[in-house]
């Protein structure tokens, strides 16, 4: 089934301790983002990568870490989790870098940082 | 940057009324105007979209409409079913070297049997 699979799905955490956030898709698709989606502010995005080894900056990317080592996973790092950075996490992808073509959006994680 | 306002934040019709939610951008370079409807608890799925060299598009109870010299761009939603209730959320996409997404905050619809 072809899917984008997010883990975990929930995580409650503690201040400053590095956590990952794995995503991973089997759809050979290029384009792969992270959001985060908060209560009256749509979803953000943190990061995108168009290719293996080729990420950017999204809108919010402050905190956040991402690598593209291989085309199926883009793992999402906060090195030093603060209670702000308390959110529902999407990964996405589509199938090639187009601007036009359609994100498929994982299951979410959502993730809470005391 | 490019910032994208949605409007209204939440939306409340009769079952069988059209619903309409509206959002402008504010890059001109923005070309890719897709929409997402997100369930309570589930995961945003692509429902149209729209090409900035496109004014219009229709796929069945749903259109969009899009206005590039104002900036604006519609969701238009014909004999709403309760089905139809969740969030909906517009963005804009543009090219940056990369391509970044930009969505409005989200509009709740809910539909009343």
């Amino acid at each position: 089934e072809a899917q984008v699979t997010q883990n975990p799905r929930y995580l409650i955490t503690v201040t400053g301790k590095k956590l990952t956030v794995t995503c991973s898709q089997n759809m050979n698709h290029e384009y792969m983002s992270w959001y985060r989606q908060d209560p009256g502010l749509g979803l953000r995005q943190i990061y995108y990568s168009m290719n293996v080894e080729v990420t950017d900056k999204g809108d919010v990317p402050e905190g956040y870490k991402v690598s593209r080592k291989e085309k199926r996973n883009f793992p999402l790092i906060l090195e030093s989790p603060s209670p702000n950075q308390t959110s529902l996490y999407f990964c996405a992808s589509s199938h090639t870098s187009g601007i036009d073509d359609e994100q498929f959006f994982g299951p979410g994680t959502r993730l809470t940082v005391l | 940057g490019e910032n994208v306002e949605q409007h209204p934040s939440t939306l409340s019709v009769q079952e069988g009324d059209s619903a309409v939610i509206k959002c402008t951008y504010s890059d001109s370079a923005s070309n890719y105007f897709p929409w997402y409807k997100q369930e309570l608890g589930k995961r945003p799925q692509l429902i149209i979209d729209i090409r900035s060299n496109v004014g219009e598009k229709k796929d069945q109870r749903i259109a969009v409409t899009l206005n590039k010299t104002a900036k604006h761009f519609s969701l238009h939603i014909t004999e709403t079913q309760p089905e139809d209730s969740a969030v909906y959320f517009c963005a804009a996409t543009l090219n940056t070297g990369g391509f970044k997404t930009i969505f409005g905050a989200g509009t709740r619809l809910f539909v009343k049997a």
